[in-house]
């Protein structure tokens, strides 16, 4: 059974600096992997997803790593504004269903 | 609409009571999902339609949960029955059918039983 675990849990950074958000996962035989943001009270915005061809994707200030054979990715945020404050899923898709195993979450609050 | 619509937003219900949440997809989006988020977890994948067909509904927890979606379209999620371990927030996904495409999400529906 596919597992996904996220750390850490809470992070809290001043303003400027850069991030790294893990996630790790036991099977390997995944589809794709994708990093999402959740806003409190509000659904989840899909920010990068990566193929399982894939080694990494990027977005702005954003860059996901996926290392398939060791089970881990990675959420670098480059120069973290307040405005990133949320909380991060990654979550993992296998073959054969289109369902998505997420982790719980990291949440990020970057303060002024 | 321009995105996935879920009502209401938030449902108050009494133990014991029947609830019906509403999801209403993307148009054009053949594939809808239901997943489960309680509190401080991440969402838990609750069943799956590609149109109007169920085919998967492995993550369903009790029989009490009824997942429906007649036309191919709008998706309804009942409970019955309501427990207060059902308190959590439904989310509602949709996407096109080719494989490997995001997933969109709706803002959920957070119900609390009391």
């Amino acid at each position: 059974k596919q597992e996904v675990t996220q750390i850490p849990a809470a992070l809290s950074v001043p303003e400027g600096e850069n991030l790294v958000l893990n996630c790790s996962f036991t099977d390997s035989a995944i589809y794709n992997l994708q990093w999402f943001r959740q806003d409190p009270g509000k659904g989840l915005t899909s920010l990068l997803l990566i193929q399982s061809s894939q080694r990494e994707q990027t977005s702005g200030r954003l860059n996901a790593s996926l290392d398939k054979s060791s089970g881990r990715s990675t959420l670098y945020i480059a120069a973290s504004q307040p405005g990133d404050s949320a909380t991060y899923l990654c979550a993992v898709k296998s073959y054969n269903t289109d369902k998505l195993i997420f982790g719980t979450g990291t949440r990020l609050q970057v303060f002024p | 609409g321009a995105g996935v619509s879920q009502s209401p937003r938030y449902k108050v219900a009494k133990r014991g009571q029947d609830v019906a949440l509403r999801c209403d997809p993307i148009s054009g989006h053949v594939s809808l999902f239901w997943y489960q988020q309680a509190l401080g977890q991440g969402p838990e994948f609750l069943t799956y339609f590609q149109n109007e067909a169920q085919l998967d509904k492995s993550g369903l927890p009790s029989d009490r949960f009824f997942a429906e979606r007649p036309e191919g379209s709008v998706s309804t999620l009942k409970i019955q029955r309501t427990q207060q371990e059902d308190s959590a927030v439904y989310l509602c996904a949709t996407k096109k059918l080719l494989a490997g495409l995001t997933q969109y999400f709706g803002p959920g529906t957070r119900l609390l039983v009391l």
